[in-house]
C-alpha cells in the first residue's frame, strides 16, 4: 500500500521570500511522485515529476523538488514566492502495478502569498 | 495542446435522482480517471478505465458506477444521488501504463455538484 503524508495543510510566506511544503511518502515499490498545483476554479496542473532518474526534479514556475529515499521525503521548493504562486499544492505517488498508474494523493497544502 | 472537458462546471440536483457527470479528452488516452475532492481529504478515486468497456473500482466507488463506450468519453453516474454526494469531481486521462514508467494524468477543470 502507498500513502503520502503533507505535513503542513497551509503555509503563509512574504512575496520574494523562499517557499518550502513539505511532503513524505510511503510506498512499498520504487516510486514515481508528483507535485500538482490547483488555482482557484482550476483543475490540476502537474508542477513536476520524479521517476528514479535525477533525485533533483526542476518544475515549471521555478520550483523544484528533492527526492530523499532514506527519507522518504519529496519536499517541494521554490527560491522565490511570487503573488501567482498561491494556491493549493498537492504531493502525488504512483502505484506502478497492473494496467493503469493509480496516484494516491496528499491532503493538500494550501499556500498564501502575502505582500 | 492537451485536453480534458468536462460537460457542466456546476449542476444542482435533488436527492434520489440519477446524475450523469461527462468527461471527454482529445489525446487519445486509453486511461481515464473520476475522481472526488473534498476540504481536507485530497481527491480519492472513483472509477478508472484503461480501455473501451473496461473498468475497476478506486477507493470509493460506493454508490457510483461508469461507462466508457467510446475511447474518449468517460461517463461518471450516480444512480441515486445523495447529499453525502455533493462534491468537486475531477475527471483525468493518461497514457496506457508501461512497466517501470508513470504517466502523469491531465485534469479536466471539475464539476461542482451540490445534491439538494
Amino acid at each position: 500500500a502507498q500513502s503520502v503524508t503533507q505535513l503542513d495543510s497551509h503555509v503563509s510566506v512574504s512575496e520574494g521570500t523562499p517557499v518550502l511544503l513539505r511532503c513524505n511518502y510511503s510506498s512499498s515499490y520504487s516510486p514515481s511522485l508528483f507535485w500538482y498545483v490547483q488555482h482557484p476554479n482550476k483543475g490540476l496542473q502537474l508542477l513536476l515529476k520524479y521517476t528514479s532518474a535525477a533525485t533533483l526534479v526542476k518544475g515549471i514556475n521555478g520550483f523544484e523538488a528533492e527526492f530523499k529515499k532514506s527519507e522518504t521525503s519529496f519536499h517541494l521548493t521554490k527560491p522565490s514566492a511570487h503573488m501567482s504562486d498561491a494556491a493549493e499544492y498537492f504531493c502525488v505517488v504512483s502505484d506502478q502495478t497492473g494496467t493503469a498508474s493509480k496516484l494516491t494523493f496528499g491532503t493538500g497544502t494550501r499556500l498564501q502569498v502575502t505582500l | 495542446d492537451v485536453k480534458v472537458t468536462q460537460s457542466s462546471r456546476y449542476l444542482v440536483k435533488r436527492t434520489g435522482e440519477k446524475v450523469f457527470l461527462e468527461c471527454v479528452q482529445d489525446m487519445d488516452h486509453e486511461n481515464m480517471f473520476w475522481y472526488r475532492q473534498d476540504p481536507g481529504l485530497g481527491l480519492r478515486l472513483i472509477y478508472f478505465s484503461y480501455d473501451v468497456k473496461m473498468k475497476e473500482k478506486g477507493d470509493i466507488p460506493e454508490g457510483y458506477s461508469v461507462s466508457r463506450e467510446k475511447k474518449e468519453r468517460f461517463s461518471l453516474i450516480l444512480e441515486s444521488a445523495s447529499t453525502n454526494q455533493t462534491s468537486m469531481y475531477l475527471c483525468a486521462s493518461s497514457l496506457f501504463h508501461l512497466w517501470g514508467d508513470s504517466y502523469e494524468q491531465y485534469f479536466g477543470p471539475g464539476t461542482r455538484l451540490t445534491v439538494t
